[in-house]
């Protein structure tokens, strides 16, 4: 299994509402990342998990909040967002001890937000 | 800081014929690894090849090959016998190799380039 799910696929918020992406692999992976891309934009990393901690915080805003409840899965809670967060969000994982070893990519989550 | 260009924002081929994409970079490390990603529009973020920045041997994989000159910081990505299937954004990443702490697992991304592919 080589495989990041990703859930839901699309999805569309209010701005007062609250949600949550979620990522599971089952590949043993102890690092896990959440990427924020817009179109036709380079992916940008928001956090990195490692070990089911929280290692790196790239400035995200609060309304973002990311949760490693367990070594397969990533949560990221959604909160009051604003109309410039709509956009693809990306999870990925890689093994932790290999770091030749590439990231994992999930097929995302388009978020709107209106 | 690290950094990475692609310089070509769009590119097309012919089916069956060759194209090459760009890439360089910028780093004062020297040990690290270089990636080239494909994203076709179903989103998913794929790998397509991969180069450690020790190894001299330029990196292939089937139709996929990269031209890889340390010293002049590039990583060319040269696409053989083009497929309609490749047609996709791709992004050239380099990642540190020995990023331990806050730096793990950062991967630093090239804006991309669209690449289309005729029939």
């Amino acid at each position: 299994d080589t495989e990041v799910t990703q859930t839901p696929k699309h999805l569309v918020m209010g701005m007062t509402n609250k949600k949550s992406l979620k990522c599971e692999q089952h590949m043993g992976h102890r690092a896990m990342y959440w990427y924020k891309q817009k179109a036709k934009k380079p992916p940008e990393l928001m956090f990195v998990y490692s070990y089911e901690k929280l290692s790196i915080n790239e400035s995200v805003p609060s309304r973002f909040s990311p949760e490693c409840p367990n070594s397969s899965l990533l949560n990221l809670h959604l909160h009051a967002l604003q109309p410039e967060d709509s956009a693809l969000y990306l999870c990925a994982s890689s093994p932790r001890d290999r770091p030749n070893t590439e990231a994992f990519f999930g097929q995302g989550t388009r978020l709107t937000v209106v | 800081a690290q950094t990475v260009t692609q310089s070509q924002p769009e590119m097309s081929v012919q089916e069956a014929e060759t194209v090459t994409l760009s890439c360089t970079y910028d780093t004062s490390e020297s040990d690290y690894y270089l990636f080239w990603y494909k994203q076709p529009p179903s989103r998913q973020m794929i790998l397509v090849i991969r180069q450690e920045a020790y190894k001299q041997q330029n990196a292939t994989e089937n139709r996929f090959s990269v031209n890889f000159q340390k010293a002049a910081k590039s990583f060319s990505l040269k696409i053989s016998d083009s497929q309609l299937g490749d047609a996709a954004m791709y992004f050239c990443a380099y990642r540190l190799l020995n990023a331990g702490g806050t730096s793990y697992g950062k991967l630093t991304f090239g804006q991309g380039t669209i690449l289309t592919v005729h029939p």
